[in-house]
């Protein structure tokens, strides 16, 4: 079946620091691949996505970029702010009538002054 | 509006109390869903409406009975549930179709069963 594998967490890092935060994937299809961003207290907000290989999804200075090869979708920015400090699923789904996502885990980020 | 709306953000309630979650959204989606999350954990599926009919259920228990009355509005009724049940409660809409597929998901009902 189809599966996310994301990188334990926390994470923690200083403001202005670079970050990482490793995803890869299984699917039996050709996904569709998403970061998610979870504040403490609210649901999920969609941060980036990648539909093809190669694609790369960017938002408010994060990037990801979708490694068919090594079926990876690895988010990064290059320089973190304390306000990042959340919670980030990485998903995929595969094509279909409806956006029925398989979540990863989930990584914490905490990002001090 | 790119909104999705919960009511109420907090619940308690008893084994033995009925109550009901309410999500909607303005944005013309066709397709809504619930997911469960627990704490630390991802959210976990357990209904999809498409075109206001159940089309995805997750072998969810019949303690937990979905209602989608219109395009715009979604429920969650609860009856009978179990301390195990508590958890954040998301709805989340989409268009329902294509490949720019994205979820839109409400703020959650963060539900505590006593």
């Amino acid at each position: 079946g189809d599966s996310v594998t994301q990188m334990e967490g926390p994470v923690t890092l200083s403001e202005e620091a670079f970050l990482t935060i490793n995803c890869t994937y299984t699917a039996t299809g050709y996904p569709s691949l998403f970061w998610y961003v979870q504040y403490p207290g609210e649901g999920l907000q969609l941060l980036l996505k990648a539909t093809k290989a190669d694609d790369k999804g960017s938002n408010k200075g994060f990037e990801a970029t979708y490694r068919k090869e090594t079926t990876s979708f690895h988010l990064e920015k290059g320089s973190v702010q304390v306000s990042d400090s959340a919670v980030y699923f990485c998903a995929l789904r595969v094509n279909s009538g409806y956006s029925t996502l398989t979540f990863g885990k989930g990584t914490m980020l905490l990002v001090s002054p | 509006d790119t909104e999705v709306t919960q009511t109420p953000k907090h619940l308690v309630m008893g084994m033995t109390n009925k109550k009901s979650l309410k999500c909607e959204q303005h944005m013309g989606h066709r397709a809504m869903y619930w997911y469960k999350q627990k704490a630390k954990k991802p959210p976990e599926l357990m209904f999809v409406y498409s075109y206001e009919k159940l089309s995805i259920n997750e072998s969810v228990p019949s303690r937990f009975s979905p209602e989608c009355p219109n395009s715009s509005l979604l429920n969650l009724h609860l009856h009978a549930l179990q301390p195990e049940d508590s958890a954040l409660y998301l709805c989340a809409s989409s268009q329902g179709r294509g490949e720019d597929e994205k979820l839109f998901f409400g703020s959650g009902t963060q539900l505590s069963v006593l």
